[in-house]
């Protein structure tokens, strides 16, 4: 298995304009997270669907991140307008659904907002 | 879920046993103790997880107080690609709780030297 794929792997984008990070999860796999990672605040939850749904958003940090997961292979976290202070490592995990319960990460975005 | 309390960071030598304890002494009848690692630039990496017995897998050994308040994770044979993030995780997922949306703290930082 590929593992959880993520790209781009690095972004570097200017204040103001629209950043989309993808994630393809590990086939099978039920349920799709997303996290930032600063060095500030360490590894925070944003979202995290189980079968294509969006369960928990609360780790949004504002209405300029929006995610979405058309179909089990495929999910998108854009930021629309990109801040400097968004400036951060994405990650993205994948699990299945029955024991075991661990979650595999993808190798993230290392976005950088100047 | 419970919060979990890890040293800063430790160093061990390498091929010597590395001992990484963690405490969790509001854990619940229902959370498992999970360890995850973090190698530089990389994304966290699932290790282990346990409820009440001790586990062994090819990567270590999670040993569990009887009381549950407390756990150790062991690496045998520590070697230099071992240096990393070790984050100790208390989560309910395996009861349906919460999901699995995990609550990353701040880890022990294992230095391996040679």
């Amino acid at each position: 298995d590929a593992g959880v794929i993520q790209s781009p792997r690095h972004e570097v984008t200017e204040m103001g304009q629209e950043v989309t990070l993808r994630c393809k999860p590990i086939s099978g796999h039920n349920s799709l997270f997303w996290y930032r990672q600063t060095m500030m605040r360490g590894l925070e939850l944003l979202i995290y669907f189980n079968n294509n749904v969006p369960i928990d958003d609360s780790g949004m940090p504002e209405d300029r991140f929006s995610a979405k997961m058309p179909n089990a292979s495929f999910s998108t976290l854009k930021i629309q307008p990109s801040e400097p202070r968004d400036s951060a490592v994405y990650f993205c995990a994948s699990r299945k659904t029955g024991f075991p319960y661990e979650q595999y990460f993808g190798p993230g975005t290392r976005l950088t907002v100047t | 879920d419970a919060k979990t309390t890890q040293p800063t960071s430790m160093d061990c030598a390498e091929g010597r046993a590395a001992n990484l304890p963690c405490n969790h002494s509001t854990i619940s009848g229902n959370e498992y103790v999970y360890w995850y690692r973090q190698i530089h630039s990389q994304g966290p990496q699932y290790i282990i997880h346990g409820l009440k017995n001790n586990e062994t897998n090819e990567m270590a050994s999670l040993i569990i107080t009887e009381d549950r308040k407390s756990s150790t994770l062991i690496l045998p044979h520590a070697t230099l690609r071992d240096t990393a993030v070790y984050y100790c995780i208390a989560d309910s997922s395996n009861y349906g709780g919460s999901q699995g949306n995990l609550i990353f703290g701040k880890g022990t930082k294992l230095s391996v030297k040679p």
